[in-house]
């Protein structure tokens, strides 16, 4: 078990900038999720996918932000013309399948900071 | 919407003390999750709940999940300096997948 893996662990982009984290789920885990974290908060979460489908948005998730896992594997998420506010620690989280809610295994998170 | 409240927001203790936090909320879930949080990396879970009533240990930690599912404690035991760092509870409803957190337990530790 090698852990969720993310991908960079920080990127410092000017505003109006496109950015693309990468998220590597535990393997065989068929859950992945998206969360938020500004400074001195818990996460906030944006979205999850089971397999290759995208099941669930959260409000927090505006049109300047796009997430896919198109095979099911390893994900993305992007925003496009960044904002100040975008500044935050995003973090993805995995879990398996199972008759109970799974407990979610978060990575260490890609710290983003807008110039 | 649902929201977590956790407290204390911050613990000043000493080395060996035990030490206990709780989460509240307005709304029931089914399953209550704590987490640890150290600077720059991600939670980490330390013990899952699924049962009103629930208690569960993980070493010198132990968590229990209130009766009326709308809370959830955790103790940790002696504490340690390892034991530094931010805590988290997390609640989630039954058939839901997104968890929702409190705002952290910050713990600091005096050798």
């Amino acid at each position: 078990d090698t852990g969720v893996s993310q991908n960079p662990r920080h990127k410092i982009t000017k505003r109006g900038q496109n950015v693309t984290f990468r998220c590597d789920p535990i393997s065989e885990h068929n859950r992945l999720y998206w969360y938020r974290q500004t400074l001195g908060q818990g996460p906030e979460f944006l979205t999850y996918f089971q397999n290759e489908a995208q099941l669930e948005k959260s409000r927090l998730l505006s049109d300047r932000f796009s997430a896919e896992r198109p095979k099911g594997s390893f994900s993305t998420l992007e925003i496009q013309r960044t904002e100040q506010g975008d500044s935050a620690m995003y973090l993805c989280a995995s879990s398996p399948l199972g008759g109970i809610n799974q407990p979610q295994h978060f990575g260490d998170g890609t710290r983003l900071s807008i110039l | 919407g649902q929201q977590l409240n956790q407290s204390p927001q911050s613990m000043f203790i000493q080395e060996g003390e035990d030490v206990s936090m709780n989460c509240t909320s307005s709304s029931i879930f089914n399953t209550w999750l704590w987490y640890k949080q150290d600077p720059g990396e991600g939670p980490v879970l330390l013990i899952a709940l699924y049962k009103a009533g629930e208690l569960t240990s993980n070493g010198r930690l132990t968590a229990q999940f209130g009766i009326t599912r709308k809370d959830s404690f955790l103790n940790i035991s002696a504490s340690i300096p390892s034991d530094v760092g931010i805590y988290f509870c997390a609640g989630q409803v039954q058939g839901a997948q997104k968890l929702v957190f409190g705002q952290g337990t910050r713990l600091t530790i005096n050798p």
